[in-house]
């Protein structure tokens, strides 16, 4: 079973639309990152949160840290085809000395 | 760029060959993290080392071996290769812990 689950698998959608990918666990985690991968590069961090309930912008981007800091959300505002990619969310465990990945959400943005 | 280098790019092998791949971490991090790659599989955790001494290991196979020097490089030695290991090989570098990782651009292997 993996320890962080994200959701959806894949998403496809039309530039200018709005979404929101998720990343969800049983356990509780010290801190959570999200990455984007684009194909045959190495994954690009986009932010690290670490206090349940917080918020995090990043341009268009919009990150959310669950108050059990259990789950996190990533939205995305009037996407773009630039935001196609794979994002993969990654968390440390409180009582761990490595982080988890998820198995991310492939995100394909059509012009 | 994330300040971690990776060498090489690509590297295309036979079954059965040994090969190694390199890591630089950024400038500061002690700790390096191996992941392997496949299309099938996501990202799948094989070891991780925090100032020259092996601090976690994941799915890493009893082929598979690193190392970290005491200038803080790294090496991934894959042996006895199969089919089964072409995958692309990202390393990543932080602080050490729960900390945050900057991936290097990965090696591509070919197992032919």
């Amino acid at each position: 079973t993996q320890l962080l689950e994200q959701s959806p698998q894949f998403l496809s959608i039309q530039e200018g639309e709005n979404l929101t990918v998720y990343c969800n666990s049983s356990s509780v985690f010290s801190s959570l990152q999200w990455y984007r991968q684009e194909p045959g590069e190495g994954p690009v961090l986009l932010v690290t949160v670490v206090t349940g309930g917080e918020v995090k912008k990043l341009k268009r981007l919009t990150f959310q840290f669950g108050d059990a800091r259990k789950d996190s959300s990533l939205h995305i505002t009037a996407a773009q085809p630039g935001d196609t990619g794979l994002y993969l969310c990654a968390g440390a465990l409180t009582n761990a000395g490595k982080s988890t990945f998820g198995d991310g959400t492939t995100l394909t943005v059509k012009p | 760029d994330s300040g971690v280098t990776q060498t090489p790019k690509h590297l295309i092998t036979a079954t059965g060959q040994r090969v190694t791949l390199r890591c630089s971490p950024r400038s500061g991090d002690l700790s390096v993290y191996w992941y392997q790659q496949s299309l099938d599989q996501g990202l799948q955790f094989l070891i991780q080392y925090y100032n020259g001494e092996e601090r976690a290991k994941g799915n890493i196979l009893e082929r598979f071996s690193a190392q970290q020097f005491p200038d803080l490089h790294s090496e991934l030695n894959l042996s006895s290769l199969e089919l089964g290991d072409s995958a692309l090989y990202f390393c990543a570098s932080g602080q050490g812990g729960t900390d945050t990782q900057y991936f290097g651009p990965g090696t591509r292997l070919t197992v032919l």
